[in-house]
């Protein structure tokens, strides 16, 4: 089966510690995102790779590091510089620009 | 820079009836847009495409419709079933602007049996 997946669905962290949010996809898709939402909120855009071993910032990036070594994976680290981490994150991919993105089932971060 | 607002937080429905949510948008016109579907705790799931040189789209009990003069975008279903009570979103692309785009708030759909 072809799809984008999440891992874990939920995680809990001490205040002051790193994480690393899986995301993965075998859709063969050039382009991955990495969303946060808020309850009330929409997606507000973190990061985004349209290609390998390129990512960019999105509109709220600070406190959010990422990778993109392998075409399949796009792993989304929360530092501890990140004021306000405890969020759903939700990872997309898609075949570029005009098309639609595929999400994946998202992480519930709980950072106390 | 470019607003999308969708109306009201929540819409209540009899079942039967057509269901209709509107995604406003502000400065320039984009290229598409596009509707989600997303269940509580879920990721968003793509339902429809729009593009600019497009008046209406449609996909069984789903059409869209794009005014480009209004700058506003409609999603209707049709028939509607309790099992479409969900939060819809609309998002529309930041042209130039690589392979973003952005989301609005969203809409919550009730459908009432």
């Amino acid at each position: 089966d072809g799809g984008i997946t999440q891992s874990p669905k939920y995680l809990f962290r001490k205040e002051g510690q790193n994480v690393t949010l899986s995301c993965e996809q075998n859709l063969n898709h050039d382009a991955m995102y990495w969303y946060r939402q808020d309850p009330g909120q929409g997606l507000r855009l973190i990061y985004y790779s349209q290609i390998v071993n390129d990512f960019q910032k999105g509109d709220i990036a600070e406190g959010y590091s990422v990778s993109r070594e392998k075409k399949e994976s796009f792993p989304l680290t929360v530092t501890s510089a990140q004021k306000n981490p405890t969020a759903f994150y939700l990872c997309a991919s898609s075949h570029g620009q005009g098309n639609e993105q595929y999400f994946g089932p998202g992480t519930r971060l709980t950072v106390t | 820079s470019q607003k999308i607002e969708q109306n009201s937080e929540a819409l209540n429905i009899q079942e039967g009836k057509t269901a209709t949510l509107t995604c406003n948008y502000t400065n320039y016109s984009p290229a598409y847009l596009q509707w989600y579907r997303q269940d509580p705790g879920r990721g968003p799931v793509f339902l429809l495409l729009i593009r600019e040189n497009e008046k209406e789209k449609r996909k069984e009990r789903l059409k869209v419709t794009f005014d480009t003069t209004l700058k506003q975008s409609l999603f209707h279903i049709t028939a509607s079933q309790p099992a479409d009570s969900a939060t819809y979103l609309c998002a529309l692309d930041i042209p130039n602007r690589d392979d973003k785009i952005i989301f609005g708030k969203g809409t919550r759909l009730h459908i009432l049996p």
